[in-house]
């Protein structure tokens, strides 16, 4: 089956720091990816959809210039968290799907957990 | 947005009981996907449902879609504590966007 890797699964660091989160999808190629972030005990919430070779398309009240998506391949996208503080704090997960027409699942990663101090 | 209500958020009930967790919407969807999440990882999809008045079965689960595509339900009969775990319905909308559900907290007591 469709599978995607999302790496580190878990980030500590320091309030300031810029983190990097990469989102890979192993065994297909992933038209778009989206990024999703999830408080504890809450579902998740759409930040942005990532296409291939374009810009990323956020959701309303994301901050494009905080959450930096690049999509650069098919089969690879990174969310960077810019200036990270502790309110960013959170789960992120990534899904990719093939695209295109039709009800294409998505595959979800197994999400990084983002702990600001 | 298009919204989801997912009830009851939480229900914690004894090995062999039967459950239902309702999704329901005002709006309509091309599609609904239920999902299911363990603590520290990401969703798995249990079945996606396309047709109104759809009904799929996977072991002890029954997944139904609405007549109308604005509203599914899942099933459990006879719940194991295996079942335990956060159930998550997804609506689709157009360029395959998701919109998930509050979630429902499911806890099987043996």
């Amino acid at each position: 089956g469709a599978v995607v890797s999302q790496h580190p699964s878990w980030v500590i660091c320091k309030s300031g720091t810029s983190v990097k989160i990469e989102c890979r999808s192993l065994d297909f190629q992933a038209t778009t990816m989206f990024w999703y972030r999830q408080f504890p005990k809450q579902s998740l919430m759409l930040m942005a959809t990532s296409n291939e070779g374009s810009k990323a398309t956020y959701e309303q009240g994301v901050e494009k210039d905080k959450f930096l998506i690049n999509h650069a391949s098919l089969t690879l996208s990174t969310l960077t968290v810019t200036s990270a503080h502790p309110e960013d704090s959170s789960f992120y997960i990534c899904s990719a799907t093939l695209g295109g027409t039709g009800n294409q699942p998505q595959h979800f990663g197994d999400g990084t957990r983002l702990s600001i101090l | 947005t298009q919204l989801l209500e997912q009830s009851p958020q939480f229900l914690s009930i004894q090995e062999g009981e039967n459950l239902t967790v309702y999704c329901n919407s005002s709006s309509v969807f091309s599609s609904l996907q239920w999902y299911r999440q363990e603590p520290g990882e990401g969703p798995v999809l249990l079945v996606t449902v396309v047709t109104g008045g759809e009904v799929k079965k996977l072991k002890r689960l029954t997944f139904q879609f609405g007549d109308a595509r604005k509203d599914s339900s899942l099933h459990i009969t006879a719940a194991q504590p295996g079942d335990t775990g956060l159930y998550l319905c997804a609506g689709a909308q157009g360029a395959q966007k998701l919109v998930f559900g509050q979630g429902t907290r499911l806890t099987i007591n043996p």
